[in-house]
């Protein structure tokens, strides 16, 4: 079966420490996208990557990391630096070239203590 | 800069119900208007819109594209308890596989 996985359903941190959100997809998309999803907010961009070792900032990327090694897997690391973590986050992938029609992922609810 | 504007923010209908859902943009060079349907999770591809007046259709669900007045409407007729989800409505600018915008998303609740 194609598609995004992302992993863990539900994630719980206390503050002050990192965590780290999982992203695969095995649809062949070169691109991938993190947003934040926060109560009558819609989704908000943190990175985005078109190709791999590639990866720019979105609108809320302070206080997040992430990386691109592989075609398949965008990892998201949510930082102490992030003042207000607890959120939705969801990711995404789309398909190279004509228009950008975005797969999304399940999501990962992140809650901070 | 870039923006899309969904309203309203909130809606409740009875079943049965018709209901337009409506979504202004403002986009450095239009590429393509998409509606998606979010009921607990995951986002769901509903629609790809490109060119003004040409009506997507599928099942009691229809949007359409207004590229003079910069705007989308999605149409729900004879709505159902399962129609109840967030609708959000985003557009891309500039090449393929640049981000996309997103409203904050129209809430449909459809009640019995």
């Amino acid at each position: 079966d194609g598609g995004i996985t992302q992993s863990p359903k539900y994630l719980f941190r206390k503050e002050g420490q990192n965590v780290t959100l999982s992203c695969e997809q095995n649809l062949n998309h070169d691109a991938m996208y993190w947003y934040r999803q926060d109560p009558g907010q819609g989704l908000r961009l943190i990175y985005y990557s078109q190709i791999v070792n590639d990866f720019q900032k979105g609108d809320i990327a302070e206080g997040y990391s992430v990386s691109r090694e592989k075609k398949e897997s965008f990892p998201l690391t949510v930082t102490s630096a992030q003042k207000n973590p607890t959120a939705f986050y969801l990711c995404a992938s789309s398909h190279p070239g004509g228009y950008n029609e975005q797969f999304f992922g399940p999501g990962t609810r992140l809650t901070v203590l | 800069e870039d923006k899309v504007v969904q309203s309203p923010l909130s809606l409740v209908v009875h079943e049965g119900d018709t209901v337009t859902l409506n979504c202004s943009y403002e986009v450095t060079n239009f590429r393509s208007l998409l509606w998606y349907k979010q009921e607990k999770k995951a986002p769901t591809f509903l629609f790809m819109l490109t060119s003004s007046g040409i009506e997507k259709k599928s099942g009691r669900l229809s949007s359409i594209l207004d590229k003079k007045e910069l705007f989308s409407i999605l149409n729900i007729t004879a709505t159902q308890t399962g129609d109840s989800a967030v609708y959000l409505c985003a557009v891309e600018g500039h090449s393929g596989n640049t981000p996309l915008v997103f409203g904050k998303g129209t809430r449909l609740s459809v009640i019995a």
